[in-house]
């Protein structure tokens, strides 16, 4: 069984530009989820998807943050502005059911803004 | 709101047995996981509590006490693969709704296994 998959793996840009993370989550999973997780700290919870619909967005900054899950499978994660401040390592996971207590994670984004 | 402390490193000898500490203060609760994550992976899960008592999985097992917000995680038979930070999170932020289902991570354990 193929694992979440996340691109790209690294991404360096300079602020104000923008950035995009892809997630494809493991296969039969309809919920997804993004963290981001800064150096030296846990994953924090951004928005959580069941199936298309975004139903926990409470910690997302929507100023400059948007995603989508499109036909809930795969989802992209957007930064327009990025700002220095959003450097760190962004995190998809997956679960069958928002009740299994396992959520998988991929590999994860490393975010470096210059 | 929610918060999560665990002891930031710990140092084990290779063979030995190690505990990591994790007391939680949150207004829902809904049970304890365990998430193991090498340095540039993946977190990966490990256990989950969601009654009091002890969870035993090969050399890993977890422990949780709802009375006293305290659970740890132990390691036995260390092997020096199994340096790593551990990260205990807690789901169930708010007692209704979407955040019943929201994980919040403590801020890890940076395990290191000496020879």
């Amino acid at each position: 069984e193929a694992g979440v998959v996340q691109s790209p793996r690294y991404k360096i840009i300079e602020k104000k530009q923008p950035v995009a993370f892809w997630c494809n989550p493991i296969s039969g999973h309809n919920t997804l989820y993004w963290y981001r997780q800064n150096l030296g700290q846990g994953p924090e919870l951004l928005i959580r998807y069941e199936n298309e619909e975004a139903v926990d967005d409470s910690q997302l900054p929507k100023d400059r943050f948007s995603a989508e899950r499109l036909k809930g499978v795969d989802s992209t994660l957007k930064i327009q502005p990025a700002e220095l401040g959003d450097s760190a390592v962004y995190l998809c996971a997956s679960s069958h059911s928002p009740s299994t207590s396992e959520q998988f994670f991929g590999p994860g984004t490393r975010l470096t803004v210059l | 709101g929610q918060s999560l402390e665990q002891p930031s490193e710990v140092t084990a000898v290779e063979g030995a047995i190690v505990q990591i500490n994790c007391t939680y203060q949150t207004s829902g609760f809904y049970g304890l996981s365990w998430y193991q994550q090498h340095d540039g992976g993946a977190p990966t899960f490990l256990s989950y509590n969601a009654l009091d008592g002890l969870e035993e999985t090969g050399r890993f097992s977890s422990f949780l006490s709802r009375s006293d917000s305290y659970g740890y995680l132990l390691l036995q038979e260390l092997q020096m693969k199994d340096s790593a930070s551990y990260f205990c999170a807690v789901r169930g932020g708010l007692s209704t709704g979407a955040g019943s289902y929201q994980l919040t991570f403590g801020k890890g354990t940076k395990l290191s296994v000496i020879p």
